[in-house]
């Protein structure tokens, strides 16, 4: 079974600190990506990546940033936290296959972070 | 820029109903396009995946229909059972996208009562 984790599962931080959210899968999965949640606005794409070292924005990429140094880790970054990035964070990953077959993308547990 | 809609919204019926759950996309230069489950604060679980040159998919009790020409898939779920209860996403993924980014649509929210 893919095997999707997510570092924690709920996270309470301070306004201006620097925050890590983690993803790991164990697929060998070339693609991974980073949703959050919000009632009433759906998933939104934050950051997504293809490769080791790879990234491409998303639809809200302002106030985070990621890194990819290992292909099963995916990490998203708040660089100055703030109230309004109170959310519910996926990570998600899935096979890039040049084709129609496959790409279907695996999520975690999620973490549900709030900002005071 | 790929669309998703979800009707209806929520949706509230009583245990053995079949239901359809209805998700409509606007380009139809899509790849495939995927059902998800998602329980009340957890992560998407995925249900079925229809790949573009495939009409519909069965798992169990669920049957996922693809009406490429039309925009439009279908969830439908046989007698419905109150396990059963949590909101529904579908999200497509388009030709536009070689890396198999996901557009989704807001869900649907079941609730099965006994």
């Amino acid at each position: 079974d893919v095997k999707v984790t997510q570092s924690s599962r709920y996270l309470v931080k301070r306004t201006g600190e620097k925050v890590f959210l983690e993803c790991v899968q164990d697929m060998d999965h070339e693609n991974m990506f980073w949703y959050r949640q919000d009632p009433g606005l759906g998933l939104r794409l934050i950051y997504f990546s293809y490769d080791v070292k790879m990234k491409e924005k998303g639809d809200i990429p302002e106030g985070y940033s990621v890194s990819r140094e290992k292909k099963e880790r995916f990490s998203l970054i708040l660089e100055s936290a703030s109230t309004n990035q109170t959310s519910m964070y996926l990570c998600a990953s899935s096979l890039r296959v040049i084709s129609e077959v496959g790409r279907e993308q695996y999520f975690g547990p999620g973490t549900r972070l709030t900002v005071t | 820029k790929q669309e998703v809609t979800q009707i209806p919204a929520a949706l509230s019926v009583p245990e053995g109903e079949n239901l359809v759950l209805n998700c409509s996309f606007t380009d139809s230069a899509i790849y495939n396009l995927q059902w998800f489950r998602q329980d009340p604060g957890k992560g998407l679980t995925s249900l079925l995946l229809i790949q573009s040159s495939q009409r519909e998919q069965t798992s169990g009790r669920l049957n996922a229909s693809l009406d490429k020409s039309s925009g439009r898939s279908t969830l439908y779920i046989a007698a419905s059972q109150p396990g059963d209860s949590a909101t529904y996403l579908c999200a497509a993924v388009d030709r536009g996208s070689t890396l198999g980014r996901l557009y989704f649509g807001r869900g649907t929210q079941l609730t099965v009562w006994p």
